[in-house]
C-alpha cells in the first residue's frame, strides 16, 4: 500500500530552527511537495522537490533523498506566524497526490 | 483575484439531505480535485477531474459524485447525506506544472446531523 509517515506534533522556539522529516512508500514517484496549513485555512504551497538533493527559498528549505524515500522541511529563524501544519504529498504514478496526515507545528516564545 | 472559490463556507445538513457544494475557479487549470479533511487523517481524494467532460474516482468515492460541464466549475454533490460525511471538503486545481503545486480552495465545513 501507499504510505507517508510524519510525526504528529512538534515543538519548537522562535528563532530557532526547526527540521520536520516525511518517509514515504507510494507506488512510483514523481516528486514530493510540501504545503502550509495554518488552522481552519486552506492548505499552500511551500516546496516541490523531484531531484534528490537541498531546494532553498527564503527561510524554508526542503531535501530530497529518493533511494531512502525521505524528505525534510527545515525552517530556519522560526516566527510565531510558522505555527502551522505542515503536510508532506507525493506524486504517485497515476500523478495523484498522497497525503501525509500532517505535522503540527508549535512556536513557542 | 484569480483562483478558486468554493460555496457555502459552512453547513449543518439533516441526515438524508441532498446536498451540492460548489467549486468555481477563474486560473484556467485543466485539473481539479475534490478532497476531505479528517482530523488525523489528512486530506482524502474524493473525486478528480483530469479535463473538462472527464471526472475518475479518488480513494473515498462512495456516496459522492461530481460533474465536469466546463473547465471553470467542478461540484460536489453528497445524494444523501449520513453523519460520517462531516468534514472539511477543499476542492483544488492544477495547471499540470508541479513547480507551482496545487491550489486550494478555501474550504466548506460541513456537519451532518
Amino acid at each position: 500500500g501507499q504510505n507517508i509517515d510524519q510525526p504528529t506534533e512538534m515543538t519548537a522556539t522562535e528563532g530557532a530552527i526547526v527540521q520536520i522529516n516525511c518517509t514515504y512508500q507510494t507506488s512510483g514517484f514523481n516528486g514530493l511537495f510540501w504545503y502550509q496549513q495554518h488552522a481552519g485555512e486552506a492548505p499552500t504551497f511551500l516546496s516541490y522537490n523531484v531531484l534528490d538533493g537541498l531546494e532553498e527559498k527564503g527561510r524554508f528549505s526542503s531535501f530530497l533523498s529518493r533511494s531512502k524515500g525521505y524528505s525534510y522541511l527545515l525552517l530556519k529563524e522560526l516566527q510565531m506566524k510558522d505555527s502551522a501544519s505542515y503536510l508532506c504529498a507525493v506524486m504517485d504514478s497515476n500523478y495523484q497526490l498522497i497525503w501525509g496526515a500532517g505535522t503540527k507545528l508549535i512556536i513557542k516564545p | 483575484i484569480a483562483g478558486i472559490t468554493q460555496a457555502p463556507t459552512s453547513q449543518i445538513l439533516a441526515a438524508g439531505r441532498r446536498m451540492t457544494l460548489r467549486c468555481t475557479q477563474d486560473m484556467r487549470h485543466n485539473a481539479m480535485y475534490w478532497y476531505r479533511q479528517d482530523l488525523g487523517l489528512g486530506l482524502r481524494l474524493i473525486h478528480y477531474s483530469n479535463t473538462a467532460g472527464t471526472t475518475g474516482k479518488g480513494e473515498v468515492p462512495d456516496g459522492y459524485s461530481v460533474s465536469r460541464a466546463n473547465t471553470d466549475d467542478f461540484p460536489l454533490t453528497l445524494a444523501s447525506a449520513v453523519p460520517s460525511q462531516t468534514s472539511v471538503y477543499f476542492c483544488a486545481s492544477s495547471s499540470g506544472d508541479s513547480n507551482y503545486g496545487y491550489t486550494f480552495g478555501s474550504g466548506t465545513r460541513l456537519t451532518v446531523v
